[in-house]
């Protein structure tokens, strides 16, 4: 049972314009939601988080978004850039014990067109 | 420094050998993890040391083998591994222990790419 979701497995945008990427989650205990960025052969980084308490966290050009009602989170890259192109992987925290490990999600393949 | 370093970066085995993957930071953080990533796949936890204890084994084989030397160190020794354990083999530590409340990011080293044939 997947608990975090990510159901666009690729996503190609123009530079410039706006990324989107979107994550769903379906364990209303998560308190701690992250994004990673991972390029080929490397390991992720991380680029934001956001509490559970928040509805929205900015850092320069990445803003998440939270909607604890619809269990549902969004990265917003503006503008995007060729050096975003990458997988992007969402992950969440429990609250206790060893929930408090990261579920990720599958990711998304984030395409950049110069 | 604030970096996760891990070598080596590349590690060709066979079923029969016997080596180690090691992880490195010295930015203080309490908590280091083992993950195991296979291509187009999320990272899977395997291991969890908080203060140098092992708090979580994710049933992971017997042929995996983790070590926690001190608290800027952590190993995974390798033996008798099979054709399906060929993945990238990540590090990742954070500033506090897994059981502490608040932020607490991971941060990654690059990984080792294992290959075992």
């Amino acid at each position: 049972d997947q608990q975090v979701k990510q159901n666009s497995p690729s996503l190609s945008v123009q530079e410039g314009r706006i990324s989107i990427l979107n994550c769903d989650y379906t364990n209303s205990m998560f308190d701690y939601f992250l994004w990673y960025k991972k390029y080929p052969a490397e390991g992720p980084t991380f680029l934001i988080s956001i509490s559970s308490i928040k509805d929205k966290n900015e850092d320069g050009r990445f803003t998440v978004f939270l909607n604890k009602s619809a269990k549902h989170l969004s990265l917003h890259i503006v503008p995007s850039q060729p050096g975003d192109s990458a997988v992007y992987f969402c992950a969440a925290r429990g609250t206790s014990g060893s929930a408090r490990q990261l579920t990720f999600g599958s990711g998304t393949q984030l395409t950049v067109l110069p | 420094d604030t970096e996760v370093t891990q070598t080596p970066k590349h590690l060709v085995m066979g079923m029969t050998n016997k080596k180690s993957l090691k992880c490195e930071q010295h930015m203080g953080h309490r908590a280091m993890y083992w993950y195991k990533q296979k291509a187009k796949k999320p990272p899977e936890l395997m291991f969890v040391y908080s203060y140098e204890k092992l708090s979580i084994n994710e049933s992971v084989p017997s042929r995996f083998s983790p070590e926690c030397p001190n608290s800027s160190l952590l190993n995974l020794h390798l033996h008798a591994l099979q054709p399906e354990d060929s993945a990238l083999y990540l590090c990742a530590s954070s500033l506090k222990a897994l059981w502490d409340r608040g932020p607490n990011e991971q941060f990654f080293g690059p990984g080792t790419r294992l290959t075992v044939l």
